[in-house]
């Protein structure tokens, strides 16, 4: 059964590193996402992606991340430079249709540790 | 209360009850959907329902969608031990344009007593 994969499955850096976080979506998927989920709080949506730009935002996207598709599979978020608030769980998901008409699939995540 | 809130926040049951767990949102929707995540581990899709639909099943799970009382309910029948997880309920919401993204309620965590 296709999946999301995503990594690496944990990263630790250094407050003030540019990170990049690795995300494969579905094969036939046209629509990408990123979420974070902080531990224990909910999970936040960051930006979905189609066809090469950012659809839409919310206000935790920020001007230190940004997404890129970089080639026909791979999906990245890079945070430029990183911030202790900045540790979270990080997920990419995909989906066959927009304004989450269908079921986005979720990878299993890459969690961030900011030393 | 915010879009996609669940209760209760946790729920422990004996093996082999039911376990019902409601979400109340704000906001029209297009459709409700469920996740489980065990902990630490990434969201699994377990069932959709849209905004013109009443009522679903996937094997023992069932949901329910009340549109005009804006909520939710999924009840999973003859809980097992490994139904042991968080469960979230994510709405997905009109808006012009663009692929949307989920928004999150802060989860029920569901324990199955052996």
């Amino acid at each position: 059964e296709p999946e999301v994969t995503q990594t690496p499955s944990h990263q630790v850096t250094q407050m003030g590193q540019e990170v990049i976080l690795r995300c494969v979506p579905i094969s036939n998927h046209l629509y990408f996402y990123w979420y974070r989920q902080i531990l224990g709080q909910k999970v936040e949506f960051l930006v979905s992606f189609y066809n090469n730009e950012i659809s839409e935002k919310s206000e935790i996207f920020d001007d230190q991340f940004s997404v890129e598709r970089p080639d026909g599979s791979n999906f990245t978020l890079k945070i430029r430079s990183t911030k202790l608030e900045d540790s979270a769980m990080y997920f990419c998901a995909s989906s066959d249709y927009p304004r989450g008409y269908n079921e986005q699939f979720f990878g299993p995540g890459t969690r961030l540790t900011v030393l | 209360s915010q879009q996609g809130e669940e209760d209760p926040q946790a729920l422990s049951i004996q093996e082999g009850e039911n376990a019902t767990m409601n979400c109340s949102y704000k906001t029209s929707i297009n459709n409700l959907q469920w996740y489980r995540q065990n902990s630490g581990r990434g969201l699994v899709h377990l069932i959709l329902i849209r905004s013109n639909e009443r009522e679903k099943h996937s094997g023992r799970l069932r949901v329910t969608l009340d549109t005009s009382k804006k909520s939710s309910s999924l009840l999973i029948t003859a809980s097992r031990a490994a139904d042991t997880a968080s469960y979230f309920c994510a709405t997905a919401g009109y808006s012009g344009g663009g692929a949307d993204g989920l928004t999150f309620g802060k989860g029920t965590h569901l324990i199955i007593q052996p």
